[in-house]
């Protein structure tokens, strides 16, 4: 089956750094996306990792382990803004709905002054 | 501004009605889906659509319905048949089935 875990909450200080992990399992992986959703408003893009590996993106780089199923998002030098839910999504291959992403429950995070 | 654009950002719905919810997108993409979220739970996918005329249900169809005549425009009619239809509604395009999906403003669906 197709299994996404990822933290209910985090808490980090503004200046700080923070990492946000993601495990899953799929039978046929094919990319996975970080989404960062303020409250009531639409996600928006953060990055996208297909090979292993980190991709760097301004405050933001993702990370990418295919053999372990595991994906972490790294924000550094904190802002208040960045108080908001951070959604890992993964694509698979196979199955019903071929090509189409299947989410996390999403990681709350919190910055503090 | 290319975008997507949903309405109404908030929509109320009486007991045996149903009602619909407009995506619309200027971007020139084919894709178009249609995503539920609630409270602690992941995105889950309704409907989506890789090119006009064409709809596959996602993992979460019952009590809904789309349609695709217009590559612009894909409209979900949240149908009388959905018990629990209270939630937050997203629409989402991408150029391709398997290219980056962005994400209108979504539509918030009470029940009266």
């Amino acid at each position: 089956g197709q299994n996404i875990d990822q933290p209910t909450e985090m808490t980090a200080t503004e200046g700080a750094i923070v990492q946000i992990n993601c495990t899953y399992q799929t039978s046929g992986f094919n990319g996975l996306f970080w989404y960062q959703q303020h409250a009531g408003e639409a996600p928006t893009f953060l990055s996208y990792n297909v090979l292993d590996g980190l991709e760097e993106k301004g405050r933001f780089s993702s990370f990418l382990s295919r053999s372990k199923g595991y994906s972490y998002l790294l924000l550094k030098e904190l802002q208040m803004k960045d108080s908001a839910s951070y959604l890992c999504a993964v694509r698979d291959r196979h199955g019903g709905s071929q090509g189409n992403l299947i989410f996390g429950k999403g990681t709350k995070l919190s910055v503090k002054p | 501004d290319g975008g997507i654009t949903q309405s109404p950002k908030y929509l109320f719905r009486k007991e045996g009605q149903n009602v619909t919810l407009s995506c619309e997108q200027n971007l020139n993409h084919d894709a178009m889906y249609w995503y539920r979220q609630d409270p602690g739970q992941g995105l889950r996918l309704i409907y989506y659509s890789q090119i006009v005329n064409d709809f596959q249900k996602g993992d979460i169809a019952e009590g809904y319905s789309v349609s695709r005549e217009k590559k612009e425009s894909f409209p979900l009619t949240v149908t009388s048949a959905q018990k629990n239809p209270t939630a937050f509604y997203l629409c989402a395009s991408s150029i391709g089935g398997w290219d980056i999906q962005y994400f209108g403003a979504g539509t918030r669906l009470s029940v009266l």
